[in-house]
């Protein structure tokens, strides 16, 4: 079983939708989960993060995360073309190396 | 200018040569890594290093090598490229205090024929 799992979609939406993306994961040492979004022919650039349990929201981005079912989700509100990318699940124990997700690939269809 | 720059950008070598993959940062941060992405398994470590005097490996090492020639500076050897190591490479960075936040340089596209 891999450290951490992803969909790797393709996930195609029209515009205005509400988007899920959502990893899986192992180890339960995680506390650091994060959300990184690459555009095509860029590196990834950090989205979100979040330490430990809860909801983080931000503009209209909302990260959840459930320890006790190891689960992470990402919600994308009033989805815009501009969103489209592929989104990479990220998590990490404390002064460990970060371990990433094979990433979700978003369309945003307007 | 970029915080994270990669050379070269793009790449085509040939089985057994040797080819080095440079990467600069003037973000300032102490922690560099060195990952490939290939389609289906996402990134892999390949190398990492905290500082200039710490290199440790990652999770595909084998057939890479790595140099730390200064704080900003973090270069990928390939000794005898062979065609599965065609992949995107990217180079990142990190803070001592914020490893959660790494910054990507744009990538490397390597194809060994």
């Amino acid at each position: 079983q891999k450290e951490v799992e992803q969909d790797p979609g393709p996930l195609s939406v029209p515009e205005g939708a509400i988007v899920s993306l959502n990893c899986t994961y192992s180890n339960s040492a995680f506390q650091y989960f994060m959300w990184y979004r690459q555009y095509s022919r860029k590196g990834p650039e950090l989205l979100m993060y979040t330490y430990s349990s809860g909801n983080k929201e931000d503009g209209r981005f909302t990260a959840q995360v459930d320890k006790s079912s190891k689960y992470i989700s990402l919600f994308i509100r009033d989805s815009q073309p501009s969103d489209s990318a592929t989104y990479l699940c990220a998590m990490s124990t404390l002064y460990d190396k970060v371990i990433f997700g094979p990433g979700t690939s978003l369309s945003v269809i307007p | 200018d970029a915080d994270v720059t990669q050379t070269p950008r793009n790449r085509i070598t040939k089985t057994g040569k040797r080819i080095m993959l440079e990467c600069s940062q003037t973000k300032g941060h102490d922690r560099m890594y060195w990952y490939r992405q290939d389609p289906g398994l996402g990134l892999r470590l390949i190398y990492y290093s905290f500082d200039v005097k710490d290199i440790n490996k990652g999770e595909i090492s084998d057939g890479y090598s790595v140099s730390r020639q200064a704080q900003a500076k973090f270069s990928l050897s390939l000794e005898s490229a062979i065609p599965n190591q065609t992949a995107l490479y990217f180079c990142a960075t990190s803070d001592l205090a914020n490893q959660e936040t790494q910054y990507f340089g744009p990538g490397t596209r390597l194809l060994v024929l």
